[in-house]
C-alpha cells in the first residue's frame, strides 16, 4: 500500500497563477484533510472531507477550494495564488469509528512557493 | 474555541539526558490528547496518544486534566530522537485536529 500520497512535491507560481494539489489514499478511509503547515504555527486545518462527495471548512479555508468526488481523492485548488498561500500543503486521512476517533495518516507533503 | 500551545520552539539536550516536551491546552470538552512526529525527510507520523496508554520509543505522555496538560517524557534521549514534535487535539468526532506550534529536540552526542 502506497498510503497517502501528494501531487505534486513542489511548485513555485506567481501571483494570481492558479493550481491544484491532488491528495489519493489507499486505505479506503472517509475522512480526509488538508493541512499548510507554517514555521512557529504548527499544523493548520484548510479543509476536510467526511466522506465522497462532501466537504467542510477548516481553521483557514480563505483563498482555497477542495472536492471529493472518489472517495479516494482530495483536491485542494488554489484559484489566485498570493504570497501569503506559501506553505507546505499536507494531506492526510484516516478512518473515525462512530463517536470515536483515530489516528491521522499524511501525506509527504507539497512545498508551493508564491513569488 | 480549543488551542494547543507548546511553548519551547527549540529544546536541546545532550545524549543520555532527560526530555520533557511541554505541551497545554485549552478546550471544554472531554480532550483527546496526541503526539504526532516529524523525523527528518519524513512524514508526520502518530507517536502516541493518551486513551492507550502506551509507551513508543521510550516517550511517555500523562494527560494532567487538572492541569490541563499533556507532556512528553523520556528518561533517557538518543540521537535518534532528534525531530519536531506536535502535541494534537481532537475536539469533535469528525476527528478534527488541532496542532500546537512544535518542538524541535536535538539530541546531541
Amino acid at each position: 500500500n502506497a498510503g497517502v500520497t501528494q501531487t505534486p512535491k513542489f511548485r513555485v507560481l506567481k501571483t494570481g497563477q492558479s493550481m491544484t494539489l491532488l491528495c489519493a489514499q489507499d486505505m479506503n478511509h472517509e475522512y480526509m484533510y488538508w493541512y499548510r503547515q507554517d514555521p512557529g504555527m504548527g499544523l493548520r486545518l484548510i479543509h476536510y472531507s467526511v466522506g465522497e462527495g462532501t466537504t467542510a471548512k477548516g481553521e483557514v479555508p480563505d483563498g482555497y477550494n477542495v472536492s471529493r468526488l472518489k472517495k479516494q481523492n482530495f483536491l485542494l485548488g488554489l484559484e489566485s495564488a498570493a504570497p501569503s498561500q506559501t506553505s507546505v500543503y499536507f494531506c492526510a486521512s484516516s478512518y473515525v469509528p462512530p463517536g470515536l476517533t483515530d489516528t491521522q495518516y499524511f501525506g509527504p507533503g507539497t512545498r508551493l512557493t508564491v513569488l | 474555541a480549543q488551542r494547543v500551545t507548546q511553548p519551547e520552539k527549540l529544546l536541546s539536550v545532550f545524549k543520555g539526558a532527560p526530555v520533557e516536551l511541554k505541551c497545554n491546552y485549552s478546550y471544554s470538552g472531554s480532550p483527546e490528547l496526541f503526539w504526532y512526529v516529524q523525523y527528518s525527510r519524513q512524514r508526520l507520523q502518530l507517536l502516541l496518544r493518551h486513551i492507550s496508554r502506551e509507551s513508543i520509543k521510550g516517550f511517555t505522555a500523562d494527560l494532567n486534566k487538572g492541569e490541563t496538560s499533556f507532556h512528553l517524557k523520556k528518561p533517557f534521549a538518543q540521537e535518534e530522537d532528534s525531530a519536531m514534535y506536535y502535541c494534537a487535539l481532537s475536539w469533535n468526532a469528525g476527528n478534527m485536529l488541532t496542532f500546537g506550534g512544535g518542538t524541535r529536540l536535538m539530541v546531541k552526542p
